[in-house]
């Protein structure tokens, strides 16, 4: 039962390099989802994507770029990295009911030098 | 905008003890409530919900009832063990459909010492 599966689970990065996070998730699921974690922040959304084709900001979005290919990847691509964006990354995903919990990956562990 | 608050800091406590942690929100709407918890190295479970005022939600000795006229979504636990030790963060979602964006707190480090 893999529900929402993120590769890598680590990652170490230099200032300037570029990657792509991906999530897959075999639930069926509409709606996908990228959080950061950071110490004392609690978890903030980076970019959603409510459903197949359709993608939207986030509080955090500055950054980052996104992609859903289908209706079960949605991945996350940091264009030109920089220390601010060392963090944990999570992917999640729900039904599109406000009253369905999102179901979350084990979180991408990047750090950049 | 919706938003969601846990008191400040870490809880210590012993085995067995009562937990409370405390989550109140804000919201335009008629939200769902959810806890979440996060053991070291994982991503986030969800613990237990509950989608309309007076509904209490319950997981592994764990309980929550939804207060509308306080706002509020307190963590409670009667007996607490070591493997109870993680962070718990409260959040909320809009009930509109096609909305299921969550609104956290921004959680808090519960430690349990034998």
């Amino acid at each position: 039962n893999a529900g929402v599966t993120q590769t890598p689970k680590f990652q170490v990065l230099k200032t300037g390099q570029s990657m792509t996070l991906q999530c897959a998730q075999d639930m069926n699921h509409n709606s996908m989802y990228w959080y950061r974690q950071d110490p004392g922040m609690g978890l903030r959304l980076i970019y959603y994507s409510a459903s197949e084709g359709t993608t939207d900001k986030g509080e955090v979005p500055n950054g980052y770029n996104v992609s859903r290919l289908n209706k079960r990847e949605f991945s996350l691509r940091l264009e030109s990295a920089a220390p601010s964006q060392t963090s944990v990354y999570f992917c999640a995903s729900s039904g599109v009911k406000g009253n369905q919990p999102q179901h979350f990956g084990d979180g991408t562990r990047l750090s950049i030098l | 905008g919706d938003s969601v608050t846990q008191m400040e800091g870490p809880v210590t406590l012993s085995e067995e003890a009562f937990l409370t942690i405390n989550c109140t929100y804000t919201a335009t709407g008629y939200p769902s409530l959810f806890w979440y918890v996060q053991y070291p190295g994982e991503g986030l479970q969800l613990l237990l919900k509950a989608t309309k005022a007076d509904d209490k939600g319950s997981n592994k000795g764990f309980e929550a009832t939804y207060r509308k006229e306080t706002t509020s979504f307190h963590l409670e636990k009667g007996s607490v063990q070591v493997s109870d030790s993680a962070v718990y963060f409260c959040a909320l979602s809009d009930q509109d459909y096609g909305n299921n964006r969550l609104a956290f707190g921004k959680g808090n480090q519960v430690v349990v010492i034998p």
